[in-house]
């Protein structure tokens, strides 16, 4: 299965709010509601930020949220910090036991 | 406390094996679906195998044939059995835990494994 389509990069100040989506097919994330997305520093863990399209893990801020529409999903940021500067991933279920990732979106705080 | 540690990685020749181990601590590895990513250079996060808990597997297509997972019978430890290994193959392997019924939210550090002659 194809990559989900997601920008290469966002940028925004401390305090600003960005969005990054995620755009798949009605194979993945326009058929389940089973898209997560991750937080990675290369070379580190991966960390769960927003699984089920909407829900958060225990220990992440509520400045996090998830959303979707139609083949797309998107993750917001409200209330930029300098901490959150890394990749962000979004995976869905792709159905067949079988899961496919985003490209990745280089996040950037100014 | 839960956590993931892989091990395994390291320098192979195109057409060698490798075998990946994840040692589970704070849960059982059988308790829930589990699952191999893998981050080649300059690339993204790359989806490459599942182990549920009754034992179904699968694979990304470009390693069907060539890599099985598998899980020890003391239920600590995730395997990725890894042959006829290409240059394409090199990446950055990170195990993870199932959470729910579509995400992984325990992750390892990762292993290299860099396939070159």
């Amino acid at each position: 299965q194809s990559a989900l389509t997601q920008p290469a990069s966002v940028s925004g100040s401390p305090g600003q709010s960005i969005t990054i989506s995620c755009t798949g097919t009605s194979s993945d994330v326009g058929g389940y509601n089973y898209v997560s997305w991750y937080q990675h520093h290369p070379g580190k863990a991966p960390k769960l930020m927003i699984y089920d399209v909407t829900k958060w893990p225990s220990g992440v801020p509520d400045r996090f949220s998830g959303s979707k529409s139609g083949n797309t999903a998107s993750l917001t940021i409200s209330g930029l910090q300098a901490e959150d500067e890394a990749d962000y991933y979004c995976c869905s279920y792709a159905g067949s036991y079988s899961w496919v990732f985003g490209g990745g979106t280089k996040l950037t705080v100014l | 406390e839960v956590q993931l540690v892989e091990s395994g990685g390291g320098l192979i020749q195109p057409g060698g094996s490798l075998r990946l181990s994840c040692a589970a601590s704070g849960f059982i590895v059988s308790s829930t679906y589990m699952t191999w990513v893998r981050h080649a250079p300059g690339e993204g996060l790359e989806w490459v195998s599942v182990l549920y808990r009754g034992g179904n597997s699968q694979y990304t297509e470009s390693v069907k044939g060539r890599f099985t997972i598998s899980r020890d019978n003391s239920k600590t430890t995730l395997y990725l059995q890894m042959n006829s290994l290409r240059a394409e193959d090199t990446a950055v392997y990170y195990c993870g835990r199932g959470y729910g019924s579509g995400s992984f939210d325990i992750w390892g550090q990762g292993t290299m494994v860099t396939v070159s002659s």
